[in-house]
C-alpha cells in the first residue's frame, strides 16, 4: 500500500509556463484534496472533490484547475505559473462515510515542492 | 463555513514539560475533531482525534480534551521529548469547508 503518491517531487518553472501535478491513491477513497502550504503558513485548501466526478473550490482556487480522472486519481493544473503560486503542493484524501468523507482522516502525500521564477 | 483559531501559534517547551495547545472553532454542527502533527520537510499526519459523542481521549502521553459547549478542543503532550518538536494542526470538521488551523510550532529544548 503505498497511500497517497504525488508527482513530481520538485519542479522549477518559468512564469507563464503550465503543469500538471499528479496524484493517485490506493486507499479506495472517495474523497480527495489539494492543499498548498507556504513557508510558516497553515494549510489552505486549493480544490477537493467529494466523490468521483464531481469537484469544488476550496479558499484560493484562483489559478489553478482540477480534473478527478477516476476514483483513484486526481490532478492540479497551473494554466499560466506566475510567482506567487510558489508554494508545496499536498495532494490528500480521505475514506467514506459521513458527509463523502469528510469526517474521517486525511491522508497526505509527501508534497510537490513548486517554485516560479 | 467554519472559523478555527488555534493558540499559542508558538509554544517553547523544557523537556519533560506538559505542552497544551487550544482550537476553536465557531460551527456547532461539527462533529469530527482531529489533530495533525508536521515535521519539518514532512507531510502532516494524524496522531489523534476524537467524536463529539466523547469528552476526552488518550494515547500515550498525548490527549485530547473537548468542549461541544463552549467549541473549542485542546491536545496535551505530557513528558514532551525532542521527537515532539513540530507544527500541530487542529482541522474541526463540520458543514462547511474544510479548514485547517494555522498551526502551533512546538519547539522541545533538552
Amino acid at each position: 500500500n503505498a497511500g497517497v503518491t504525488q508527482t513530481p517531487k520538485f519542479q522549477v518553472l518559468k512564469t507563464g509556463q503550465s503543469m500538471t501535478l499528479q496524484c493517485a491513491q490506493d486507499m479506495n477513497h472517495n474523497s480527495m484534496y489539494w492543499y498548498r502550504q507556504d513557508p510558516g503558513m497553515g494549510l489552505r485548501l486549493i480544490y477537493y472533490s467529494a466523490s468521483e466526478g464531481t469537484t469544488d473550490k476550496g479558499e484560493v482556487p484562483n489559478g489553478y484547475n482540477v480534473s478527478r480522472l477516476n476514483k483513484r486519481e486526481f490532478s492540479l493544473r497551473l494554466e499560466s505559473a506566475a510567482p506567487s503560486q510558489t508554494s508545496v503542493y499536498f495532494c490528500a484524501s480521505s475514506g467514506s462515510g459521513g458527509t463523502g468523507g469528510f469526517g474521517n482522516t486525511i491522508y497526505f502525500g509527501e508534497g510537490s515542492w513548486l517554485t516560479v521564477v | 463555513g467554519e472559523n478555527v483559531e488555534q493558540h499559542p501559534s508558538t509554544l517553547s517547551v523544557q523537556e519533560g514539560d506538559s505542552a497544551v495547545i487550544k482550537c476553536t472553532y465557531s460551527d456547532s454542527a461539527s462533529n469530527y475533531f482531529p489533530w495533525y502533527k508536521q515535521e519539518l520537510g514532512k507531510r502532516p499526519q494524524l496522531i489523534i482525534d476524537i467524536r463529539s459523542n466523547v469528552g476526552e481521549k488518550k494515547d500515550q502521553r498525548i490527549a485530547v480534551t473537548l468542549n461541544k459547549t463552549a467549541k473549542h478542543f485542546s491536545l496535551h503532550i505530557t513528558e514532551t521529548q525532542p521527537e515532539d518538536s513540530a507544527v500541530y494542526f487542529c482541522a474541526p470538521r463540520g458543514r462547511g469547508k474544510l479548514q485547517f488551523g494555522a498551526g502551533t510550532q512546538v519547539v522541545v529544548t533538552p
